[in-house]
């Protein structure tokens, strides 16, 4: 069956460090991924994009990865602050109209 | 620029009561998405809109309708509201689909079946 998995732990990490969010799927075949911030009672927001030909993208202090042989993107916020607190959701666009969504990770990150 | 609203924000209903979402974009975007969001789940598709007058089937359609009568309108109904339609609904517009298009989405509506 195809699935999206992404850390359902949530991360704890100390200001000034760098957070890794995780995003694997199985039996997907996606032209794009999707990154997208989410915070409590709001909508999702949308970050940042990688097409399956492209290894990295960058945007400020966000940094995404895309491995389409491990099947996994890899997202990445340096320096990160309190205000980076949120849930990161992964989407996978795998053609046509329907964006697939994973659980999302929640990120706390401490002063 | 409002870009995406949904009405209502909140809203509780009993088992068998219907009723209908309201979301209204002014991108003037083509495609039009209804996700619901559960604890654990993450978003699923309900129905979504390549453009006004037509609908199309999502990952959960059961129970639901839609309507696009309007580019900037999309309508979510529930005839008969149960309790396992307690959810979060998100709609979303994009201006592409697929590809580059990044979903805008809504604040929510809450909804509780009793």
């Amino acid at each position: 069956s195809q699935k999206i998995e992404q850390n359902s732990e949530a991360l704890n990490i100390q200001e000034g460090k760098t957070a890794t969010l995780t995003c694997n799927y199985t039996n997907y075949s996606p032209a794009y991924l999707q990154w997208y911030r989410q915070d409590p009672g709001r909508g999702p927001v949308f970050l940042l994009l990688i097409r399956e030909n492209e290894k990295e993208k960058r945007k400020e202090r966000l940094k995404v990865t895309f491995d389409t042989t491990l099947k996994q993107s890899l997202f990445h916020i340096t320096a990160s602050q309190p205000a980076d607190s949120a849930t990161y959701l992964c989407a996978l666009v795998t053609g046509g109209f329907k964006t697939i969504f994973g659980a999302g990770t929640r990120l706390f990150v401490k002063a | 620029n409002a870009g995406v609203t949904q009405t209502p924000k909140f809203r509780v209903l009993k088992t068998g009561q219907s009723m209908t979402l309201l979301c209204a974009q002014d991108m003037n975007h083509e495609y039009m998405y209804w996700y619901r969001q559960d604890p654990g789940m993450g978003l699923r598709l309900i129905h979504y809109s390549v453009g006004e007058g037509t609908t199309a089937k999502g990952e959960v359609p059961d129970g639901y309708n839609v309507s696009r009568l309007k580019k900037q309108n999309f309508l979510l109904g529930l005839e008969s509201a149960a309790p396992s339609q307690t959810s979060v609904y998100f709609c979303a517009s994009s201006y592409l689909a697929g590809q580059t298009g990044e979903l805008f989405f809504g604040e929510g509506s809450r909804l509780t079946v009793l």
